[in-house]
């Protein structure tokens, strides 16, 4: 069965500094991509950054990059330079090749400190 | 070039009630997805539909929750006599095809209180 598993329910970082937000992840798939979503306290969703499963680079968009260990079916979110912008639930997910569905998280509650 | 256009944006029903919730995908978008998000949960998927079908039902509830994508108009998920728990964000996104190769655009999310 697919499933993301989000340790942290609550994650705090100072304004400028770099943030890692966890997201393991099970599958006995082998293609399949992960996406993070940002979803601020007005409700929608954000797509910030995807890695599909054979992709040999590290995903980066802006000041987000994903940490992808495959072996260790994990996909961690890295957000440097934190703004207070940033301040939000993160929710990392799935979806197989061949399935139309995404697979979330239980999110991560981010808060930046000035 | 107008986002997946959700609406009513927050909608309170009575137990009993009938709720309907619209979406409009983003233009040229024939793939439509709806999703639900308890509180403190990440969304969960209910229905996939393309225009007139509906390709997967997988995550709907088996009764009184129904879902729609005209020929013309917006996609429908309908929700017939409420009841307490269904109390939660409903969000539809649109894709203009499937696979991994296209990405989902979600809207802003539908906000159902049932009191």
């Amino acid at each position: 069965a697919q499933k993301i598993t989000q340790t942290q329910p609550g994650m705090f970082v100072q304004e400028k500094e770099a943030v890692t937000l966890d997201c393991t992840y099970d599958t006995s798939d082998q293609s399949y991509g992960l996406f993070w979503y940002k979803q601020p306290s007005s409700g929608e969703m954000i797509f910030l950054i995807y890695q599909g499963s054979y992709d040999e680079q590290n995903a980066t968009e802006g000041r987000y990059s994903l940490n992808f260990q495959k072996a260790r079916k994990s996909a961690n979110l890295v957000i440097s330079a934190s703004q207070l912008g940033d301040s939000a639930m993160y929710f990392c997910a799935m979806q197989h090749t061949g399935s139309e569905k995404l697979v979330f998280g239980k999110g991560t509650k981010l808060t930046v400190n000035p | 070039n107008a986002g997946v256009m959700q609406n009513p944006r927050h909608l309170v029903r009575r137990r009993g009630q009938e709720a309907r919730l619209r979406c409009s995908p983003m233009k040229g978008h024939s793939h439509v997805y709806w999703y639900r998000q308890l509180p403190e949960e990440g969304l969960k998927f209910m229905v996939y539909l393309q225009k007139e079908n509906i390709i997967d039902e997988s995550g709907m509830p088996k009764e009184r929750f129904s879902a729609e994508f005209p020929k013309e108009g917006p996609s429908i998920l309908r929700i017939q006599q409420v009841v307490r728990g269904d109390s939660a964000a409903y969000f539809c996104a649109s894709s203009p095809g499937t696979g991994l190769d296209y990405g989902y655009t979600f809207g802003s999310g539908t906000r159902l209180t049932v009191v």
